[in-house]
């Protein structure tokens, strides 16, 4: 069965500081991949996906992410954090249909 | 241009009562989808339609009926409102032919609340 693990609730993040999302998926083959981004009373946004080749995908805002099949990761990373960056990050693994990780909310302090 | 809309944003209503939420997107999509997300951010897939057909229908009560008119709507009707359906319901469309495996765009979400 499909399943997203974001093992991080919550992440404080000190702004120019680097980040790290982590992402655990489970799934039976070649997943669809998916970082999206929800901003307070906003929508959810896409941030980058893979599907097959390159394992390191960049997105958009500067964020990028790197699939590694041998520990069935895909976490996101952004070297230098600005404050807008504060928000709600979801990971996603899509087959028949999509499945959502809980989130981890990013706070960033000035 | 607004991409994929929701109305109303906010509801507000009693336990029993019966409400609809409307969603409509202008991006020539063809697969479309209802989520609704919990108090602590969760987002479970309800319904998805592609091009009108009903392909996802998760384990949610009868009370919830999606209806798409065409493929550029899919409303929300919800009968017999209980507290339980308090949360944020998000509407969202996508591209491909094979649910779930393109880029999804996401309405703003309604946020329902019964009392």
């Amino acid at each position: 069965a499909q399943s997203v693990t974001q093992p991080d609730i919550h992440i404080t993040v000190s702004e120019g500081a680097s980040l790290e999302l982590r992402c655990n998926y489970s799934y039976g083959a070649t997943p669809y991949l998916f970082w999206y981004v929800q901003s307070p009373g906003q929508g959810l946004q896409l941030l980058l996906k893979y599907f097959s080749g390159d394992t390191l995908v960049q997105g958009i805002k500067g964020f990028e992410a790197e699939f590694k099949r041998s520990q069935s990761s895909f976490n996101l990373r952004k070297p230098s954090v600005h404050w807008s960056d504060a928000a709600e990050y979801f990971c996603a693994v899509s087959g028949f249909k999509t499945i959502f990780g809980a989130g981890t909310r990013l706070f960033v302090k000035a | 241009d607004t991409a994929v809309s929701q109305t109303p944003k906010y509801l507000v209503t009693q336990m029993g009562n019966d409400k609809s939420i409307k969603c409509e997107q202008n991006l020539g999509h063809d697969t479309m989808y209802w989520y609704k997300q919990d108090s602590k951010k969760f987002l479970k897939i309800m319904f998805s339609y592609n091009n009108k057909e009903l392909i996802i229908n998760e384990t949610v009560p009868n009370r919830f009926s999606p209806k798409s008119p065409d493929k550029a709507h899919l409303n929300l009707h919800i009968n017999s409102l209980e507290l339980g359906d308090s949360a944020v319901y998000f509407c969202a469309s996508s591209q491909e032919r094979t649910v779930g495996t393109d880029t999804q765009y996401f309405g703003p979400g309604t946020r329902l609340t019964v009392l």
